[in-house]
Protein backbone atom coordinates (compact mmCIF):
# COMPACT_ATOMS: atom_id res chain seq x y z
CA UNK A 1 0.00 0.00 0.00
CA UNK A 2 1.50 2.92 -0.80
CA UNK A 3 2.62 5.55 1.82
CA UNK A 4 3.99 8.84 1.90
CA UNK A 5 6.55 10.50 4.71
CA UNK A 6 7.25 14.16 4.87
CA UNK A 7 11.65 15.13 6.39
CA UNK A 8 13.43 17.80 6.82
CA UNK A 9 14.63 19.97 9.58
CA UNK A 10 11.73 21.36 12.06
CA UNK A 11 13.14 24.53 12.97
CA UNK A 12 14.00 27.53 10.33
CA UNK A 13 15.54 30.86 10.63
CA UNK A 14 13.41 34.30 9.49
CA UNK A 15 14.41 34.62 5.67
CA UNK A 16 16.03 31.40 5.28
CA UNK A 17 14.61 28.64 2.86
CA UNK A 18 12.15 25.95 4.33
CA UNK A 19 13.06 22.36 2.37
CA UNK A 20 11.34 19.16 3.22
CA UNK A 21 11.21 15.91 1.09
CA UNK A 22 8.21 13.26 0.94
CA UNK A 23 9.28 9.91 0.30
CA UNK A 24 6.89 7.93 -1.83
CA UNK A 25 6.84 3.77 -0.74
CA UNK A 26 4.87 0.89 -1.99
CA UNK A 27 4.69 2.68 -5.14
CA UNK A 28 6.52 4.62 -7.78
CA UNK A 29 6.12 8.13 -8.10
CA UNK A 30 5.75 7.63 -11.52
CA UNK A 31 2.51 6.35 -11.85
CA UNK A 32 0.08 7.40 -14.22
CA UNK A 33 -2.49 10.22 -13.44
CA UNK A 34 -1.14 10.01 -9.71
CA UNK A 35 -0.30 14.03 -8.84
CA UNK A 36 1.60 15.15 -6.07
CA UNK A 37 0.66 17.19 -3.27
CA UNK A 38 1.74 19.80 -0.51
CA UNK A 39 -0.37 21.29 2.15
CA UNK A 40 -0.16 22.98 5.28
CA UNK A 41 -1.92 23.70 8.33
CA UNK A 42 -0.74 26.46 10.34
CA UNK A 43 -0.90 25.32 14.37
CA UNK A 44 -4.69 25.41 15.52
CA UNK A 45 -5.99 26.66 11.69
CA UNK A 46 -7.03 25.56 8.38
CA UNK A 47 -5.49 23.60 5.73
CA UNK A 48 -3.97 25.90 3.14
CA UNK A 49 -3.19 24.04 -0.29
CA UNK A 50 0.56 24.84 -1.34
CA UNK A 51 1.29 23.34 -4.74
CA UNK A 52 1.24 20.35 -7.04
CA UNK A 53 3.59 18.75 -9.13
CA UNK A 54 3.47 15.65 -12.07
CA UNK A 55 6.09 12.88 -12.25
CA UNK A 56 7.02 14.91 -15.44
CA UNK A 57 8.20 18.37 -13.24
CA UNK A 58 4.92 20.06 -14.44
CA UNK A 59 4.11 22.31 -11.64
CA UNK A 60 1.21 24.28 -10.31
CA UNK A 61 1.31 26.84 -7.58
CA UNK A 62 -1.41 28.73 -5.09
CA UNK A 63 -1.41 31.78 -6.35
CA UNK A 64 -0.63 33.89 -2.65
CA UNK A 65 2.62 31.57 -2.44
CA UNK A 66 3.68 30.92 -5.85
CA UNK A 67 6.23 33.91 -5.65
CA UNK A 68 7.87 32.12 -2.91
CA UNK A 69 7.80 28.26 -3.51
CA UNK A 70 9.30 25.35 -5.49
CA UNK A 71 8.22 21.83 -5.59
CA UNK A 72 10.53 19.35 -7.41
CA UNK A 73 10.62 15.88 -8.16
CA UNK A 74 12.96 13.15 -8.01
CA UNK A 75 12.10 10.29 -9.82
CA UNK A 76 15.31 7.95 -9.42
CA UNK A 77 14.52 8.24 -5.26
CA UNK A 78 10.31 8.60 -5.62
CA UNK A 79 11.05 11.71 -3.67
CA UNK A 80 9.25 14.99 -4.27
CA UNK A 81 10.07 18.23 -2.55
CA UNK A 82 9.33 21.54 -1.27
CA UNK A 83 11.38 24.62 -0.93
CA UNK A 84 9.48 28.01 0.58
CA UNK A 85 11.92 30.82 0.89
CA UNK A 86 12.00 34.63 2.57
CA UNK A 87 10.04 32.32 5.74
CA UNK A 88 8.58 34.53 8.21
CA UNK A 89 6.69 33.42 11.31
CA UNK A 90 2.91 32.66 9.56
CA UNK A 91 5.01 30.07 7.42
CA UNK A 92 4.98 27.96 10.80
CA UNK A 93 2.56 25.03 10.18
CA UNK A 94 2.21 21.52 9.95
CA UNK A 95 3.53 20.51 6.56
CA UNK A 96 1.74 17.31 4.77
CA UNK A 97 2.69 15.43 1.34
CA UNK A 98 -0.07 13.93 -0.17
CA UNK A 99 -1.77 12.41 -3.78
CA UNK A 100 -3.99 12.73 -6.16
CA UNK A 101 -6.24 9.70 -7.02
CA UNK A 102 -4.72 7.77 -9.92
CA UNK A 103 -8.77 8.66 -11.64
CA UNK A 104 -9.29 11.66 -9.92
CA UNK A 105 -7.21 14.77 -10.10
CA UNK A 106 -9.50 16.60 -7.81
CA UNK A 107 -9.27 15.04 -4.29
CA UNK A 108 -6.45 14.01 -1.77
CA UNK A 109 -7.08 10.63 -1.30
CA UNK A 110 -3.49 9.59 0.59
CA UNK A 111 -1.85 11.70 3.15
CA UNK A 112 1.39 11.54 4.98
CA UNK A 113 1.94 11.97 8.70
CA UNK A 114 2.84 15.62 8.58
CA UNK A 115 6.16 17.36 10.09
CA UNK A 116 5.75 20.52 11.53
CA UNK A 117 7.97 23.66 11.01
CA UNK A 118 8.83 26.04 12.80
CA UNK A 119 10.07 29.63 12.39
CA UNK A 120 12.03 31.46 14.67
CA UNK A 121 15.11 32.93 15.32
CA UNK B 1 -8.65 32.77 -4.20
CA UNK B 2 -10.32 32.79 -0.68
CA UNK B 3 -10.91 30.15 1.75
CA UNK B 4 -14.37 28.77 1.68
CA UNK B 5 -16.48 29.56 4.58
CA UNK B 6 -17.63 26.72 6.96
CA UNK B 7 -19.56 27.04 10.55
CA UNK B 8 -16.91 26.88 12.88
CA UNK B 9 -18.54 24.23 15.17
CA UNK B 10 -21.28 21.91 14.77
CA UNK B 11 -23.20 19.28 17.09
CA UNK B 12 -25.45 16.55 17.16
CA UNK B 13 -26.35 13.89 19.53
CA UNK B 14 -25.51 10.14 19.16
CA UNK B 15 -27.65 8.10 16.41
CA UNK B 16 -28.66 11.72 15.00
CA UNK B 17 -27.51 13.74 12.03
CA UNK B 18 -25.46 16.55 11.53
CA UNK B 19 -24.82 18.57 8.64
CA UNK B 20 -21.87 20.74 7.45
CA UNK B 21 -22.49 23.40 4.75
CA UNK B 22 -19.39 24.82 3.02
CA UNK B 23 -19.88 28.23 0.73
CA UNK B 24 -17.95 29.38 -1.98
CA UNK B 25 -18.16 30.75 -4.81
CA UNK B 26 -19.22 30.40 -9.01
CA UNK B 27 -14.98 30.19 -9.02
CA UNK B 28 -14.78 26.97 -7.13
CA UNK B 29 -17.56 25.07 -5.69
CA UNK B 30 -20.13 26.46 -7.75
CA UNK B 31 -18.21 26.43 -10.99
CA UNK B 32 -16.92 22.83 -10.47
CA UNK B 33 -18.41 19.12 -8.95
CA UNK B 34 -14.98 18.85 -7.49
CA UNK B 35 -16.12 19.14 -4.18
CA UNK B 36 -14.20 17.07 -1.42
CA UNK B 37 -14.32 16.58 2.59
CA UNK B 38 -11.86 15.33 4.70
CA UNK B 39 -12.26 14.16 8.33
CA UNK B 40 -9.14 15.05 10.70
CA UNK B 41 -8.96 13.82 14.23
CA UNK B 42 -6.47 16.29 16.67
CA UNK B 43 -2.65 15.72 15.74
CA UNK B 44 -3.69 13.45 12.79
CA UNK B 45 -3.46 13.78 9.50
CA UNK B 46 -6.52 14.43 7.32
CA UNK B 47 -8.60 11.31 5.86
CA UNK B 48 -10.91 11.70 2.81
CA UNK B 49 -14.24 10.78 3.66
CA UNK B 50 -16.52 12.45 0.35
CA UNK B 51 -15.00 13.40 -2.91
CA UNK B 52 -16.35 14.80 -6.61
CA UNK B 53 -19.18 16.45 -4.43
CA UNK B 54 -20.78 13.10 -3.01
CA UNK B 55 -18.75 9.73 -3.74
CA UNK B 56 -17.00 7.53 -1.15
CA UNK B 57 -14.16 6.43 -0.96
CA UNK B 58 -13.90 2.30 -0.47
CA UNK B 59 -14.28 2.26 3.48
CA UNK B 60 -16.08 5.14 4.17
CA UNK B 61 -19.41 4.46 6.04
CA UNK B 62 -22.57 5.15 4.17
CA UNK B 63 -23.41 7.29 6.56
CA UNK B 64 -21.31 10.02 5.30
CA UNK B 65 -22.89 11.88 2.63
CA UNK B 66 -22.23 14.97 0.26
CA UNK B 67 -24.43 17.17 -1.61
CA UNK B 68 -24.65 20.73 -3.49
CA UNK B 69 -26.83 23.29 -4.50
CA UNK B 70 -24.93 26.36 -6.50
CA UNK B 71 -22.55 27.52 -4.44
CA UNK B 72 -22.78 25.81 -1.61
CA UNK B 73 -21.68 22.13 -1.31
CA UNK B 74 -23.12 20.31 2.39
CA UNK B 75 -21.79 17.22 4.48
CA UNK B 76 -24.27 15.00 6.39
CA UNK B 77 -23.67 12.52 9.14
CA UNK B 78 -26.22 10.38 10.00
CA UNK B 79 -26.47 8.02 12.37
CA UNK B 80 -23.62 9.57 14.89
CA UNK B 81 -20.95 7.59 16.68
CA UNK B 82 -19.07 9.02 18.96
CA UNK B 83 -16.11 8.38 16.25
CA UNK B 84 -17.28 11.02 14.36
CA UNK B 85 -16.34 13.63 16.44
CA UNK B 86 -13.65 15.59 14.74
CA UNK B 87 -12.91 18.49 12.23
CA UNK B 88 -14.04 18.42 9.09
CA UNK B 89 -13.16 20.94 6.33
CA UNK B 90 -14.33 20.91 2.64
CA UNK B 91 -11.83 21.40 -0.69
CA UNK B 92 -12.82 22.70 -4.18
CA UNK B 93 -11.46 22.70 -7.25
CA UNK B 94 -10.83 26.43 -8.07
CA UNK B 95 -9.81 26.04 -12.18
CA UNK B 96 -6.41 26.77 -13.46
CA UNK B 97 -5.12 24.10 -11.00
CA UNK B 98 -5.77 25.98 -8.65
CA UNK B 99 -7.62 23.90 -4.97
CA UNK B 100 -8.83 25.79 -1.76
CA UNK B 101 -9.90 24.61 1.16
CA UNK B 102 -12.70 25.37 3.74
CA UNK B 103 -12.31 26.91 7.52
CA UNK B 104 -13.18 23.65 8.87
CA UNK B 105 -15.82 22.68 11.24
CA UNK B 106 -15.46 20.94 14.46
CA UNK B 107 -18.23 18.43 15.41
CA UNK B 108 -19.04 17.09 18.34
CA UNK B 109 -20.94 14.37 19.32
CA UNK B 110 -23.13 14.94 22.22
Amino acid sequence: QLQLRESGPGLVTPSETLSLTCTVSGGSITSSSIFWVWVRQPPGKGLEWIGTIYYTGATYYSPSLKSRVAISVDTSKDQFSLRLNSVTAADTAVYYCAKTHSSGYFYFDRWGQGTLVAVSS
Amino acid sequence: QSALTQPPSASGSLGQSVTISCTGTSSDVGGYNYVSWYQQYPGKAPKLVIYDVSERPSGVPDRFSGSKSGNMASLTVSGLQAEDEADYYCSSYAGSNNFVFGTGTTVTVL
